[in-house]
């Protein structure tokens, strides 16, 4: 089966300063890779995604890259925010209805 | 639409009891997945289905663990006997299709305390 890992596993930056989080995965079927943002006390909730024919997708001050043939992808936020704190998750769905998950990176904006 | 709808929202019990967790899914959602979150083990998916049929049921725990999904709009979670190792939240999330490219939607979850 799939499995995917997520590093790093906490990550604190600066107010205004960029965070990358990433991950890799091990089955070349997977074709959706979605990132989730669950902040305290509250659901994930998706934040971006991409597919396996795109390489990159931005989305305002978030951005994903996906290199298929390395099998990772990556999550960027610019300019962070204190609001961007909260937990992130990434994920890998293929041919089957399951997605699989990181374990999650707490990321901490310190103002 | 409410979005997926999850009951109750809190739980505490007694170890031995009986639990019994609620998920309506969002309308036209053909899957559904139950998953466990605690703080050591993260995000673990414990069962889901396509159209009510279980399809992967690896990430059940143990036997005291079980889920049915009678009908479109209605599943549960139950567990019998509970025990305090089983407190976590417990989330429930629906999609829309099969092998096509999008998200899970999740409910609030139920925060789940056996004492």
């Amino acid at each position: 089966g799939e499995n995917v890992e997520q590093h790093p596993s906490t990550l604190s930056v600066q107010e205004g300063d960029s965070a990358v989080i990433k991950c890799t995965y091990s089955d070349s079927a997977s074709n959706y890779f979605p990132w989730y943002k669950q902040e305290l006390g509250k659901r994930p909730q998706l934040i971006i995604d991409i597919r396996s024919n795109v390489g990159e997708k931005k989305d305002q001050r978030i951005a994903v890259t996906l290199n298929k043939t390395a099998k990772h992808f990556s999550l960027h936020i610019t300019e962070t925010q204190p609001e961007d704190s909260a937990v992130y998750f990434c994920a890998a769905s293929g041919t089957g209805n399951q997605f699989y998950f990181g374990t999650g990176t707490s990321l901490t904006v310190i103002p | 639409d409410a979005g997926v709808i999850q009951s109750p929202r809190h739980e505490v019990t007694e170890m031995g009891q009986e639990v019994t967790l609620r998920c309506k899914p969002i309308s036209g959602h053909n899957s559904l997945f139950w998953y466990r979150q605690t703080m050591m083990r993260g995000l673990e998916l414990l069962i889901y289905f396509n159209n009510n049929v279980p399809i992967d049921d690896s990430g059940m725990p143990e036997d005291r663990f079980s889920a049915k999904m009678p009908n479109a709009s209605f599943s549960t979670l139950k567990i019998q006997p509970s025990e305090p190792r089983d407190s976590a939240v417990y989330f429930c999330a629906s999609r829309l299709g099969q092998g096509i490219n999008n998200e899970q939607f999740f409910g609030p979850g139920t925060r789940l305390t056996v004492l």
